[in-house]
């Protein structure tokens, strides 16, 4: 079967630094997206990993290990905009997007 | 660029009417887009994929004679929520697959049903 998990909900700080982790089981892989989420909005892009390794983007970063099913983002300077729903999703072999549950960001002065 | 607009951003209805949503890629051509759903402090849930030409495709356990799709030309796919019940209440959200690539999707804003 399909498997991509994320932690519900985190707490941060402003200004601080936060790893939102999401590990999968899928059949097939062509690359992990993560999006973000405003509430009541649709999901914007982060960032796009298909090679093991860190993708950096600004105060966002990205990690995957194919390997491990494994992967994380990274933000960093947490500015109180940040707090969001980060939605990572799976590219299949058939090339459709799986979706995780998505992790609730809280970002706390 | 790829840029996605829905209509109308949110809707309210009366149940048993029918509902609309329009999608449309603005600055490119979507051979393919996507309906999901989401319900509050869900995730989403792709309902259909929908082929500009052809039958939609839809996941398992969502009715297709009663969430209509039509996807008549390149920019633009429709959903009809046929004899909306308050259970329908929900965020139904399209994407459309981008120009450059076989699987990134760009998303539209958005459309919020509310059924009385």
């Amino acid at each position: 079967g399909q498997n991509i998990d994320q932690p519900t909900e985190m707490t941060a700080t402003e200004g601080a630094i936060v790893q939102i982790n999401c590990t999968y089981q899928t059949s097939g892989f062509n690359g992990l997206f993560w999006y973000q989420q405003h509430a009541g909005e649709a999901p914007t892009f982060l960032s796009y990993n298909v090679l093991d390794g860190l993708e950096e983007k600004g105060r966002f970063s990205s990690f995957l290990s194919r390997s491990k099913g494994y992967s994380y983002l990274l933000l960093k300077e947490l500015q109180m905009k940040d707090s969001a729903s980060y939605l990572c999703a799976i590219v299949d072999s058939n090339y459709q997007l799986i979706w995780g549950a998505g992790t609730k960001l809280i970002i706390k002065p | 660029g790829a840029v996605v607009s829905q209509h109308p951003s949110w809707v309210i209805c009366k149940s048993g009417t029918s509902v609309k949503i329009e999608c449309r890629s603005l600055d490119f051509q979507a051979t393919t887009m996507f309906w999901y759903r989401q319900f509050p402090k869900q995730s989403l849930m792709l309902m259909a994929t929908s082929n500009e030409g052809s039958k939609a495709t839809y996941e398992q356990g969502v009715e297709k004679d009663k969430f209509l799709i039509n996807h008549a030309s390149l920019t633009l796919s429709t959903l009809t929520v046929t004899s909306a019940h308050p259970e329908d209440s929900s965020f139904y959200i399209c994407s459309a697959r981008g120009p450059f690539s076989s699987y990134e999707q760009y998303f539209g804003p958005g459309t919020r049903l509310t059924v009385t």
